[in-house]
């Protein structure tokens, strides 16, 4: 069974960083592309970021290029996203996502960031 | 890039036949047949009930279809029932390494 399982998520206050990661299990983790892709309380969906499996390719949404830096480590299976100079407006549930044929089947339950003072 | 158009919200009665529009740009939608639709529940991650406009993933209802003409992607739920009511999401990929998801349509079963 394909899970994801994201942590790092919490209250951290505007300008501050935060790493969240993601644990793969139940699929070959270096074969697939992987995202992040987060919500804001009571809004919708937005892509954040992707990364190739080896790692070479890393792309952004324009809003936290800069910012946000993906990465993976695929002997241990695992996803992360280093979130600095947070702002408000990056509030919201992040989740880690596998991604195939330019859309994302796979979800984990997501972890919260919330930026405040 | 700007979120994709979609309709605030769509209603039907149980049975009926229902179609969500997700309107984009030739930059977008209209020049990759990379649609994807997710269905989410409050609280809950996304499904992916779509892709690559018209593809269904194991696990999704055969109800559910999908179609693209020009810059303009549906998703048609058939038969609709109490379970189908959920937010929808569209997403097409908008070149560059890029993505782009829709606002977003809440489905009420009458």
């Amino acid at each position: 069974e394909v899970q994801l399982v994201e942590s790092g998520g919490g209250l951290v206050q505007p300008g501050g960083s935060l790493r969240l990661s993601c644990a793969a299990s139940g699929f070959t983790f270096s074969s697939y592309w992987m995202s992040w892709v987060r919500q804001a309380p009571g809004k919708g969906l937005e892509w954040v970021a992707n990364i190739k499996q080896d790692g070479s390719e890393k792309y952004y949404v324009d809003s936290v290029k800069g910012r946000f830096t993906i990465s993976r480590d695929n002997a241990k299976n695992s996803l992360y996203l280093q979130m600095n100079s947070l702002r408000a407006e990056d509030t919201a549930v992040y989740y880690c996502t596998r991604a195939a044929s330019n859309s994302w089947y796979a979800w984990g339950q997501g972890t919260l960031v919330t930026v405040s003072s | 890039q700007s979120a994709l158009t979609q309709p605030a919200s769509v209603s039907g009665s149980p049975g009926q036949s229902i179609t969500i529009s997700c309107t984009g740009t030739s930059s977008d939608v209209g020049s990759y047949n990379a649609v994807s639709w997710y269905q989410q529940y409050p609280g809950k991650a996304p499904k992916l009930m779509i892709y690559e406009v018209n593809k269904r993933p194991s696990g999704a209802s055969n109800r559910f279809s999908g179609s693209k003409s020009g810059n303009t992607a549906s998703l048609t739920i058939s038969g609709l029932q109490a379970e189908d009511e959920a937010d929808y999401y569209c997403c097409s990929y908008a070149g560059s390494g890029q993505y782009v998801f829709g606002i977003g349509t809440k489905v009420t079963v009458l």
